[in-house]
């Protein structure tokens, strides 16, 4: 079965760091170009950021550029996001997702999702 | 910086009828569109792709129309597990999503 794992989210303070972790299983994971999407609480769903196959191209939004980073290490089948500097407005559902080739490179599968609450 | 505009917001039918979602884009995304369901606590899941395509393994229910600027989601005979968030998200110009359509139990 194609699955999205997610793990790492919490509670940090604002200008803290965390770091979210995406474990892929049931496909070749180096094959696949990987994203972060976000929800913030009543809102809607957001781009975050995006990662090429081995790593070496990445994009963000505006919003995250200079403070989040994107990663995977294929050998472990998983992808990250590093945040650093943490804002209240960065408080959201986090999303990783696969860029499906096989569905002309639409979204598909998606993590279950992991919290994220920057509050002190 | 294109903006999806999905209509309406909410939208009451019961169980057996059809839903029409609308997105609407700010400029032409041609044919760059899909569609997303959305239960809170789960993961999206993709339903149409390229604006009229199913995904593997979606119900033949959900249907998708449209091109340039006009889109349209039809979910035929609506079943309970239907009753969810949906999204649609172009990929013509950078990724952006819609702000979502709630189908409600009526």
């Amino acid at each position: 079965e194609v699955q999205l794992v997610q793990s790492g989210g919490g509670l940090v303070q604002p200008g803290g760091s965390l770091r979210l972790s995406c474990a892929a299983s049931g496909f070749t994971f180096r094959s696949y170009w990987m994203h972060w999407v976000r929800q913030a609480p009543g809102k809607g769903l957001v781009w975050v950021a995006r990662i090429d196959i081995d790593g070496r191209d990445t994009s963000y939004a505006d919003s995250v550029k200079g403070r989040f980073t994107i990663s995977r290490d294929n050998a472990k089948n998983t992808l990250y996001l590093q945040m650093n500097s943490l804002r209240a407005e960065d408080t959201a559902v986090y999303y990783c997702a696969r860029q499906n080739w096989n569905s002309n490179n639409w979204f598909d599968p998606w993590g279950q999702g992991t919290l994220v609450t920057v509050s002190s | 910086e294109i903006v999806l505009t999905q209509s309406p917001a909410t939208l009451s039918l019961s169980p057996g009828d059809t839903a029409t979602l609308s997105c609407r884009a700010s400029q032409s995304v041609s044919s760059y569109l899909a569609w997303y369901q959305h239960i809170p606590g789960q993961a999206p899941r993709l339903l149409i792709y390229d604006a009229s395509n199913r995904a593997t393994g979606i119900p033949a229910r959900f249907s998708g129309s449209g091109s340039g600027t006009d889109f349209t989601l039809t979910i035929s005979s609506l079943e309970p597990e239907d009753f969810a968030l949906y999204y649609c998200q172009q990929r013509f110009n950078a990724i952006a999503f819609g702000g979502g359509t709630k189908v409600e139990i009526k």
